[in-house]
């Protein structure tokens, strides 16, 4: 069956530190992975996708993350955190569905707390 | 131009009483769907609509839980009667069309709707 894991339920780091959230699937095909961000009252922001091609992409805020086929993992990465940045990430996979997604599955996301 | 919105942000309801959750996807997304997120759960799949047609309904919990869509423009999700269980927060996302070669992957998230059902 797919499924989303995210190992982390909470994470602590100083603002300026770097800051690494994993990902881990299971897919029977090639997925497609996003990286979505929650602040309080707000929505599912999209941070960042991957389809295909260049395995480190590049969002918004100044997020990346590395897709790892043999690892089948798509982690998240900053090089230095912001206090905005203090919110819930959430990983989710999609089916390659004729080159868009249908339904994401999610992992049940973590939460990321800023120290001054 | 306005996101997704959902209303209302919170229903506090008694169990056994009726709710009913709104959805207004962005203008022209033909794709709508309804996620819900019970506590310390991951973000789970319930349905998606193309235009007013349900594509796929395998998320729903039970018969208890009705989704429509008249017209192809904003949803609705009843549940009736509303038990313990179905606390939580329930979020709608809209995307554009995914046939017409016009691809757009991104799932556009509203804020959610938080039932509370004592």
């Amino acid at each position: 069956a797919q499924s989303v894991t995210q190992p982390d339920i909470h994470i602590t780091v100083s603002e300026g530190a770097s800051l690494e959230l994993r990902c881990n699937y299971s897919y029977g095909a090639t997925p497609y992975l996003f990286w979505y961000v929650q602040s309080p009252g707000q929505g599912l922001q999209l941070l960042l996708k991957y389809f295909s091609g260049d395995t480190l992409v590049q969002g918004i805020k100044g997020f990346e993350a590395e897709f790892k086929r043999s690892q089948s993992s798509f982690n998240l990465r900053k090089p230095s955190v912001h206090w905005s940045d203090a919110a819930e990430y959430f990983c989710a996979v999609g089916r390659n569905y004729g080159g868009a997604t249908n339904k994401l599955i999610f992992g049940t996301g973590t939460l990321l707390a800023v120290q001054p | 131009e306005a996101g997704v919105t959902q209303f209302p942000s919170h229903s506090v309801i008694e169990k056994g009483q009726t709710v009913t959750l709104r959805c207004d996807p962005i203008s022209g997304h033909d794709n709508l769907y309804w996620y819900r997120r019970v506590m310390g759960k991951e973000i789970k799949f319930l349905l998606h609509f193309v235009k007013e047609s349900k594509q796929d309904e395998s998320g729903m919990p039970n018969n208890r839980f009705l989704a429509e869509r008249t017209g192809g423009t904003y949803s609705t999700l009843k549940v009736q009667p509303a038990e313990l269980e179905d606390s939580g927060v329930y979020f709608c996302a809209s995307s554009q069309d995914l046939t017409s070669g016009r691809v757009h992957n991104e799932q556009f998230f509203g804020p959610g709707t938080r039932l509370t059902v004592l």
